[in-house]
């Protein structure tokens, strides 16, 4: 079958750094993603690794190991803002439209 | 602007009564995709549609059914609903992002009650 696992909770403080990490087993693979999604609201897209590597953007970076099966979310200068739920997700099947999120990871962004 | 719209955002409906929920894209995507949420258990696909006409079944497929006879449009439908679809539902459209990433743009959900 297809499982993620990430943790269900991390808390940090306003400007610290913090990681979310991802492990994956799939039956297909096209890339990883990362969403992130505050109460109430939908899933919004943050990155994607299709390769291994580190992938920046603004405050985010995503890494991505396609060999360990592993891949995580970093956030730095955390604001209170960030507190929201991320999902990492593999992008697989026979034509890559196949999805499997992750059960999500609860941040919590304390002052 | 670009946006992927549902209706309704919220229904509260009866055992076997058939229910449609509509999704609706502006952005000329190709694939789309339906899922339903669950505390605890993240996002899981239910349905996905490579172009009209061209369906296939996600994780959890049981119990639905959709249609894309309109690239813009991708209903998803309950023919008996059961209290075990009560959920928050998302539909989603796919694209490549302009730096190389494959990104999806989801809906602002239905939050579906089966009694």
């Amino acid at each position: 079958g297809q499982s993620l696992e990430q943790p269900s909770e991390v808390t940090a403080v306003e400007g610290a750094i913090v990681q979310i990490n991802c492990t994956y087993q799939t039956s297909g693979f096209y890339g990883l993603s990362w969403y992130q999604q505050h109460d109430g609201g939908a899933p919004t897209f943050l990155s994607y690794n299709a390769l291994d590597g580190l992938e920046e953007t603004g405050r985010f970076s995503s890494f991505l190991s396609r060999s360990d099966s592993y891949g995580y979310l970093l956030l730095q200068e955390l604001q209170m803002k960030d507190s929201a739920s991320y999902f990492c997700a593999v992008r697989g099947g026979d034509y890559g439209q196949n999805f499997v999120f992750g059960p999500g990871t609860r941040l919590s962004v304390l002052p | 602007e670009a946006q992927v719209t549902q209706n309704p955002r919220y229904l509260i409906t009866v055992t076997g009564k058939k229910l449609t929920v509509t999704c609706s894209q502006n952005m000329n995507h190709e694939y789309m995709s339906w899922y339903r949420q669950d505390p605890g258990l993240g996002l899981r696909q239910i349905y996905y549609s490579m172009n009209v006409e061209v369906t296939d079944k996600g994780d959890v497929p049981e119990g639905y059914k959709v249609s894309r006879k309109e690239k813009r449009n991708f209903p998803l439908i309950l023919e008996s609903p059961s209290p075990n679809q009560t959920s928050l539902y998302f539909c989603a459209s796919s694209f490549w992002g302009t730096s190389g990433s494959y990104e999806q743009y989801f809906g602002p959900g239905t939050r579906l009650t089966v009694t």
